[in-house]
């Protein structure tokens, strides 16, 4: 049973740039998260797809968007790249329909680092 | 605003003893979902323990228990017989009914093993 994968592990962009990280959820999950955590931080929530629609969205601006496609995989995707961007991101899968007992599992994450 | 504390910037525990490690949480929400990851070196999140707000007992997992406190919005992650390990970072969350689906999470508690 394959767990949330992301891609790539890492990567190295500078200011200005634009970047797309991609997660594929645990087999039989249809929801999508993105955090964004920065060092020494606990994550943050960014969004949440589900049915390849934005769901819900955290204090991150526009510069920020994702993706959902019907194999349930999503892109985050980031533009005009700022320093303080650089953090891990990290994805987190879930299966609809438990209220609060919806349990995210996570991937290993893709370090950023913005020159 | 809900907010999640995690009081323990770092701590030390003798292998093979237990461990308690703090998350306290101010809502007005009266359900919500608590859970406790752990984080290794490598950045993954791993999910170790699930308590509702409604539950009548303390949830366990293996070595990890929570004391669930609701009137003293307290639910502590106890680990028994402390292993080596063990060593990494803690995160309390909580998902909130009144907040969607997104997880708030503490600010994290170094728990490192000595042998």
């Amino acid at each position: 049973d394959a767990g949330v994968t992301q891609s790539p592990t890492h990567l190295i962009k500078t200011r200005g740039q634009q970047v797309t990280l991609r997660c594929s959820p645990k087999s039989g999950h249809d929801t999508v998260s993105w955090y964004q955590q920065a060092l020494g931080q606990g994550p943050q929530f960014i969004f949440q797809y589900y049915e390849e629609e934005e769901r819900q969205r955290g204090n991150f601006p526009d510069r920020f968007s994702g993706h959902q496609f019907p194999n349930y995989s999503s892109e985050l995707n980031v533009n005009a790249l700022l320093l303080g961007d650089s953090a891990l991101y990290l994805c987190a899968s879930s299966l609809v329909g438990q209220r609060t007992k919806e349990t995210q599992y996570f991937g290993p994450g893709t370090r950023l680092l913005v020159l | 605003a809900q907010k999640i504390t995690q009081t323990q910037p770092g701590m030390f525990v003798q292998e093979k003893e237990a461990v308690t490690l703090d998350c306290t949480y101010d809502t007005s929400d009266p359900s919500y979902g608590l859970f406790w990851y752990k984080q290794p070196s490598s950045g993954e999140m791993i999910f170790l323990i699930y308590q509702g707000s409604y539950d009548q007992q303390n949830a366990t997992e293996g070595r990890y228990s929570l004391n669930f406190q609701k009137a003293r919005k307290s639910a502590n992650l106890v680990i028994s017989a402390s292993q080596l390990g063990d060593s990494a970072m803690y995160f309390c969350a909580m998902r909130f009914n009144n907040a969607g689906n997104m997880l708030t999470f503490g600010g994290g508690t170094r728990l490192m093993v000595k042998p």
